[in-house]
């Protein structure tokens, strides 16, 4: 089956400008999660949704958001960017929502690198 | 803060040298326990988990880790590497604080030398 998919691959803003990324997790999985890898701050946990509503969420400012649809698929938006948000952005998807994965695994996709000039 | 530390960022080993990676969280409570591996060129995918039961978990591909509650660890170990384990290794913790959050750890780089 198709993986997780993320669009797009490569993105370049400039300071103050917006932007949004896209993610599809694979069929039939109902969690998207997301996450920031940077070199200095590693792999931070974003926020998760789970049927349309955000489940939770870890320490990020206001400006990140998301959000997800009824077909599953989830979109992060950031807002007003800074330097600081140059990142790999990295979305999962799992059937279960988190703090339920006995049975169940994340499934990661390949990342949007996102550049803030 | 809950944090997951992993000791060493860069190891080198030769094929067939035994692997032991350090992880180490800071949490007191119920915690459920990753290890994620990274191939150069390929997304990030799960090696092994640790909900509960036997503390010595077995994954994919010969890696195994072991939770010893005591000392806060989850240790990955492989007897014997291969070449094709050069990759970057994640720890990660899910704990329950303020809802479920995961917490990766810095990551290992493994080179293999062949």
């Amino acid at each position: 089956k198709a993986g997780v998919t993320q669009t797009p691959r490569y993105l370049i803003k400039t300071r103050g400008q917006q932007v949004t990324l896209s993610c599809s997790p694979i069929s039939g999985h109902r969690s998207v999660s997301w996450y920031q890898q940077t070199p200095g701050q590693g792999l931070q946990f974003l926020f998760e949704y789970f049927s349309e509503t955000q489940r939770n969420k870890g320490n990020f400012p206001g400006r990140f958001s998301g959000r997800q649809f009824s077909n599953s698929r989830s979109e992060m938006n950031v807002s007003t960017l800074e330097l600081g948000d140059s990142a790999l952005y990295l979305c999962a998807s799992s059937r279960l929502a988190g703090g339920q994965r006995e049975t169940d695994t994340q499934y990661f996709g390949p990342g949007t690198r996102l550049t803030v000039l | 803060a809950q944090s997951v530390s992993q000791h060493n960022h860069h190891v080198i080993l030769s094929e067939a040298a035994s692997l032991e990676l350090g992880c180490n969280y800071s949490y007191g409570g119920t915690v459920n326990l990753f290890w994620y591996v990274q191939y150069p060129g390929q997304h990030l995918q799960l090696l092994l988990k640790y909900f509960s039961g036997d503390p010595l978990v077995k994954g994919i591909k010969g890696f195994e880790a072991e939770f010893i509650k005591s000392k806060f660890s989850f240790n990955l170990r492989k007897p014997s590497v291969q070449w094709s384990d050069t990759a970057e290794y994640f720890c990660a913790v899910i704990t329950n604080t303020g809802g479920f959050k995961t917490i990766f750890g810095a990551g290992t780089r493994l080179f293999v030398k062949a």
